[in-house]
């Protein structure tokens, strides 16, 4: 395709519940984020992927927040035991190399609302 | 460790006015500095870039100049037109300290220009 593409585009669930959210990025992106975006809040950091490299987690909010990314193309965020507090845009970017040669293309994201 | 913040909004201009949105930053190394737009119902997109002092990024008539020693990224344009309403983000990424390539993001700052 030709842009980031993310699923569902919104998804409403009830607490306590475990959703997974999709991201395919653009074909040869080697690197693939995850961004939250909260009502009135900045873009949070979640995670980061690089090539085959360990990837970095340091921005997962808590132990119910996991990601994967298979064959170095697609990637699932995994959010077990939804909270309130989990609801906002859950946004998945991806660029050619590292920021310094190439920029960020995200997508439109995912509305997650937890009931 | 890193961060960034910009200055609040709403900020609402009419036609032709001249905008700045201030942005300044903390980071222990070297930072490169860039700019996000948000158009309504699109997904966040590069605006500019600058990845050193005293470089000046441009786009779109929009200029931002990289000031180490105010630590600072102020995005301006000469004469705003009612198609830059958007949310601008400021963001940042030290490679020098992380490591990973991540993109540290403000919280946005929402512009509305009026006919």
């Amino acid at each position: 395709g030709a842009g980031v593409s993310q699923s569902p585009s919104n998804k409403v669930t009830e607490k306590g519940k475990d959703v997974e959210l999709r991201c395919d990025p653009i074909s040869g992106h080697t690197a693939l984020y995850w961004y939250r975006q909260s009502l009135g809040q900045g873009l949070e950091f979640l995670i980061y992927f690089q090539g085959n490299s360990a990837p970095d987690k340091s921005g997962l909010p808590s132990d119910r927040f996991s990601a994967e990314r298979t064959g170095g193309s697609v990637s699932t965020l995994t959010i077990q035991r939804t909270q309130q507090e989990d609801s906002a845009v859950y946004l998945c970017a991806s660029s050619k190399e590292t920021l310094y040669n190439s920029p960020l293309h995200f997508g439109n994201g995912t509305r997650l609302t937890v009931t | 460790g890193d961060s960034v913040t910009q200055m609040e909004g709403p900020v609402t201009l009419s036609e032709e006015a001249c905008l700045t949105i201030n942005c300044t930053y903390t980071a222990t190394g070297y930072p490169s500095l860039f700019w996000y737009v948000q158009y309504p119902g699109e997904g966040l997109q590069l605006l500019l870039k600058a990845t050193k002092a005293d470089d000046k990024g441009s786009n779109k008539g929009f200029e931002a100049t990289y000031r180490k020693e105010t630590t600072s990224f102020h995005l301006e344009k000469g004469s705003v037109q009612v198609s830059d309403s958007a949310v601008y983000f400021c963001a940042l990424s030290d490679l020098s300290s992380s490591n990973t390539g991540k993109l540290i993001f403000g919280q946005g700052t929402t512009l509305q220009v009026k006919p």
